[in-house]
């Protein structure tokens, strides 16, 4: 089983629809994370959670809004997406938001037709 | 600012071959830590390693070998006699300022049978 689970692994979803990506790890650690992955850019920051609190948003339009519940449970709501929102997201967790390894799910390969 | 140059956007190599990474990073911070992450085909980024900035000596793991050089800011990764299962996206990551992971574009490595 691996630390940290990401559903759905694939996600279609035309740009007036809502969805929520959902990440859960099993590792105990404090901080989550979500990355936005782009065929033509390098892996990007979009949030960050340290103890269930929002430490930082890396200029993410609010049709992306996160949810982080609980310190295993992050979410991320998607509503009004853009084509050029298609990509991979990626979820993932380390013992802090600072200086330790992330750890990372397999992602969510989203398509906004 | 901080930055990081994964200059070799693709390299392609024969069975046994060994392959060099380049990764160069710009900081002003003083004390860092670097990380390398790998992107197999089925998309999660596994870790590889994490250096501390004030621990120069290089490093090996089996095949996998890293070169620290904080005078000139690069953080170079060496797989010996690659093989096939080698073929991956490679990522260096500086963890800088205290925040978290900021990635570079990535290498893409193609190991040829």
């Amino acid at each position: 089983e691996t630390g940290v689970t990401q559903t759905p692994r694939h996600l279609v979803m035309g740009m007036t629809n809502k969805k929520s990506l959902k990440c859960e790890q099993h590792l105990g650690h404090n901080a989550m994370y979500w990355y936005k992955q782009s065929a033509k850019k390098p892996l990007e920051l979009m949030f960050v959670y340290n103890f269930k609190e929002q430490t930082e948003n890396n200029s993410v339009p609010s049709r992306f809004s996160p949810e982080c519940p609980n310190s295993s449970h992050l979410f991320l709501h998607l509503h009004t997406l853009q084509p050029e929102d298609s990509a991979l997201y990626l979820c993932a967790s380390s013992q802090t938001r600072e200086d330790t390894e992330a750890f990372f799910g397999q992602g969510t390969r989203l398509t906004v037709v | 600012a901080q930055k990081v140059t994964q200059a070799q956007t693709e390299i392609s190599v024969v069975e046994k071959e060994d392959v060099t990474l380049d990764c160069v990073y710009e900081t002003r911070d003083t004390t860092y830590y670097l990380f390398w992450y790998k992107q197999p085909p089925s998309g999660e980024l596994v870790f590889l390693i994490r250096r501390n900035s004030f621990d120069e000596q290089n490093e090996i793991s089996g095949r996998y070998s890293w070169n620290f050089q904080k005078s000139t800011s690069s953080f170079n990764f060496t797989i010996t006699a690659s093989q096939v299962v080698d073929s991956a996206v490679y990522f260096c990551a500086p963890n800088m300022g205290r925040r978290a992971l900021t990635f570079g574009s990535g290498t893409r490595l193609q190991v040829q049978p």
